[in-house]
């Protein structure tokens, strides 16, 4: 069974750092790109970034481009999303997505809840 | 990469269909045969309902269709049931390893 375990978010100060992690399991995660998507509470859903499998690809969405870094590590069947100088916008329900290659996201986990507030 | 436009809401009375658009670009929906359909409950994660544009996956009932045409993408829901009632969402590839998602629509059955 495909599992995906986000972890990492919370309360975080404007300009501040976070790091979010997702755990995969249940798929050979280095044959697989990966996502993180996003969602505001009560908005809809936005695209944050890309991965391919051996991190040759990358993507950024245009509102986090030089302030957020994907990442990934085959070896610990790892996802990875830095991100820095946050801001209140960015809070919203964080989805790692694992997709068949660099296209749309094909399984989702449950996501973790970044809250940017002072 | 501004958001697909889908329409805010569409229903259906039990057993009618619903079709619920996607309207993107030239650079993305027109572009690449690279649509995807999600549904999404209160709460709940979203859900793959259909892939480059018209395949479903295992598991997902063939009420559910999904089509092109230009730069508009279309999801049929037919022989609508209770369940069916949710948010749904399309997505599309947008070039240079970026990507894009619809505003959602919310479907009610009424």
């Amino acid at each position: 069974e495909v599992q995906l375990v986000e972890s990492g978010g919370g309360l975080v100060q404007p300009g501040r750092s976070l790091r979010l992690s997702c755990a995969a399991s249940g798929f050979t995660f280095d044959d697989y790109a990966m996502h993180w998507v996003r969602q505001a509470p009560g908005k809809g859903l936005e695209w944050v970034s890309g991965i391919s499998w051996n991190s040759g690809s990358i993507g950024y969405a245009d509102s986090v481009k030089g302030r957020f870094t994907i990442s990934r590590d085959n070896a610990k069947n790892s996802l990875y999303l830095q991100m820095n100088s946050l801001r209140a916008e960015d809070t919203a329900l964080y989805y790692c997505a694992k997709a068949a290659t660099m296209t749309p996201p094909d399984y989702w986990g449950q996501g973790t809840l970044v809250t940017v507030s002072s | 990469q501004s958001a697909l436009t889908q329409p805010p809401s569409a229903s259906g009375s039990p057993g009618q269909s619903v079709t619920i658009s996607c309207t993107g670009t030239s650079s993305d929906v027109g572009g690449y045969n690279y649509v995807s359909w999600y549904q999404q409950h209160p709460g709940k994660a979203p859900k793959l309902m259909i892939y480059e544009v018209s395949k479903r996956p295992s598991g997902v009932p063939d009420r559910f269709s999904g089509s092109k045409s230009g730069n508009t993408a279309s999801l049929t829901v037919s022989g609508l049931q209770a369940e069916d009632e949710a948010d749904y969402y399309c997505s599309s590839y947008a070039g240079s390893n970026n990507f894009v998602f619809g505003t959602g629509t919310k479907v009610t059955v009424l």
